[in-house]
């Protein structure tokens, strides 16, 4: 069973038009992770939170908010997606961090492929 | 900051064996882990190295030496249905996990 659930697994939308990717885990996890992946390219985090604590990326453009309303859910809102946001976007949880050992792996959903057209 | 380095690609024939490199350059080392990523799929956890050595998990084993920045992933009896990225990672922080560039592994007949 998925234990890292995206929705929708693929998105359509129009220039500018605000688009909200959502993330549930039953893993019970701490920290929960937005990454954005574009072809051929390593996985890029965008912010990660732990329990409530919001953690942005530097390089993390404003565009990109994010909101973890309880532990199980996790949403990614693009305000005005340009045609350079288009990428598939990754959520991931690991237990309590990434230093401690193999148990403290990542563990990442299917992904949300996001067009912009 | 923290950065690693990888082949881009990798060309191999079904049943032969194949290691793909990786080296870092970390401010702090916790361990290099390795992660599979298919096409249009997502990226999956395949071992990680705290201690220099090899660890090995059926046909794939992951080494470490610690003194050269340097690890690797060796896959043993190609299959096709390995073929897909490659990632090699680092914490950069207690939560942040920073990956390589990826290696593209592709798998011939």
């Amino acid at each position: 069973d998925a234990m890292v659930i995206q929705n929708p697994r693929y998105q359509v939308t129009q220039f500018g038009k605000p688009v909200t990717l959502s993330c549930s885990q039953t893993l019970n996890h701490n920290v929960m992770y937005w990454y954005q992946q574009k072809s051929s390219q390593a996985p890029k985090l965008l912010f990660h939170y732990y329990d409530k604590d919001f953690n942005n990326e530097a390089d993390t453009p404003d565009n990109f908010q994010s909101r973890r309303p309880n532990t199980s859910f996790c949403f990614l809102d693009i305000r005005s997606p340009g045609l350079g946001d288009a990428a598939m976007y990754l959520c991931a949880t690991s237990r309590d961090g990434v230093r401690t050992g193999a148990e403290d792996t990542i563990y990442f959903g299917e992904g949300s492929w996001l067009t912009v057209v | 900051g923290q950065s690693l380095e990888q082949p881009s690609e990798v060309t191999a024939v079904e049943g032969a064996i194949v290691q793909i490199n990786c080296t870092y350059q970390t401010s702090g080392f916790y361990g290099l882990s390795w992660y599979q990523q298919h096409d249009g799929g997502a990226p999956t956890f395949l071992s990680y190295n705290a201690l220099d050595g090899l660890e090995e998990t059926g046909r794939f084993s992951s080494f470490l030496s610690r003194s050269d920045s340097y690890g690797y992933l060796l896959l043993q009896e190609l299959q096709m249905k390995d073929s897909a990225s490659y990632f090699c990672a680092v914490p950069d922080s207690s939560y942040k996990l920073i990956f390589g560039s990826g290696t593209r592994l592709l798998v011939r007949p």
